[in-house]
C-alpha cells in the first residue's frame, strides 16, 4: 500500500523560530511537492522536486525553503516562521515520466504560528 | 499561469440524490484534469480523472465529463450515499520542467444529509 507520512499532525511554534516539516515516501516516487492548503483558496503549491537535490518554486515559495537530500524525503523550511504562515501544510508524492501521473498525498501538518 | 475556478464552495444534497460540481481553466495547453476526495483528517485521493482525448469518463457512481472548447469539467455523482460527504477538488495539469504541475481548484464542500 502506497504510503506517504509526514512528521507531525499538530505544530505550534512561535513568531521567528525555524521550523522544518518532514515529509517521507515509501513508493520510489522521483517527484516530490509541498503545498499549504487555506480554506477558501484550495492547494497552492509551493516548491516541488524532480529528483534528489533538485528543486523548482511552485506558486507561492515565498518564505519557505525545501530540501531534498535523499529520494525518499523532502523537507519544507520556514526559516522564520510568520503568522501568515499558519496554514494546513500538505505533502505529495508521484512517479515521473507522462502527464498525469496520480499524486499520492500525506495526512497532513497542521502548523499554527503565534 | 493556469487558474482553475471551482463551483459550488458547499453543496448539500439528501441521500440518494445527484451532486454536481463544475469547474473552468484557462489554460488551452492542460490536458489531464483529476479528482481528488479529501474526507476528514485525510490528504487528498485521486478519485477519477479524465484526458483532453475523451469527453467523458465513468467509475460506477462517479463520472466526469470534459468540454475542451468550453474549458470546463465537471464531476457528476449518483445515488448519493453519506460517506460521499467530504471536500472535493478539481485539478488541471500543465507542463513544467520535467514534472507536471497540478493547479487545484478551491474545492466544494459537499454534504449528504439523511
Amino acid at each position: 500500500d502506497v504510503k506517504v507520512t509526514q512528521s507531525s499532525r499538530y505544530l505550534v511554534k512561535r513568531t521567528g523560530e525555524k521550523v522544518f516539516l518532514e515529509c517521507v515516501q515509501d513508493m520510489d516516487h522521483e517527484n516530490m511537492f509541498w503545498y499549504r492548503q487555506d480554506p477558501g483558496l484550495g492547494l497552492r503549491l509551493i516548491y516541488f522536486s524532480y529528483d534528489v537535490k533538485m528543486k523548482e518554486k511552485g506558486d507561492i515559495p515565498e518564505g519557505y525553503s525545501v530540501s531534498r537530500e535523499k529520494k525518499e524525503r523532502f523537507s519544507l523550511i520556514l526559516e522564520s516562521a510568520s503568522t501568515n504562515q499558519t496554514s494546513m501544510y500538505l505533502c505529495a508524492s508521484s512517479s515521473p515520466g507522462w502527464v498525469g501521473e496520480t499524486q499520492y498525498f500525506g495526512p497532513g501538518t497542521r502548523l499554527l504560528v503565534l | 499561469g493556469e487558474n482553475v475556478e471551482q463551483h459550488p464552495s458547499t453543496l448539500s444534497v439528501q441521500e440518494g440524490d445527484s451532486a454536481v460540481i463544475k469547474c473552468t481553466y484557462s489554460d488551452s495547453a492542460s490536458n489531464y484534469f483529476p479528482w481528488y476526495k479529501q474526507e476528514l483528517g485525510k490528504g487528498p485521493q485521486l478519485i477519477i480523472d479524465i484526458r483532453s482525448n475523451v469527453g467523458e469518463k465513468k467509475d460506477q457512481r462517479i463520472a466526469v465529463t470534459l468540454n475542451k472548447t468550453a474549458k470546463h469539467f465537471s464531476l457528476h455523482i449518483t445515488e448519493t450515499q453519506p460517506e460521499d460527504s467530504a471536500v472535493y477538488f478539481c485539478a488541471a495539469t500543465t507542463i513544467t520542467g520535467t514534472a507536471s504541475k497540478l493547479t487545484f481548484g478551491t474545492g466544494t464542500r459537499l454534504q449528504v444529509t439523511l
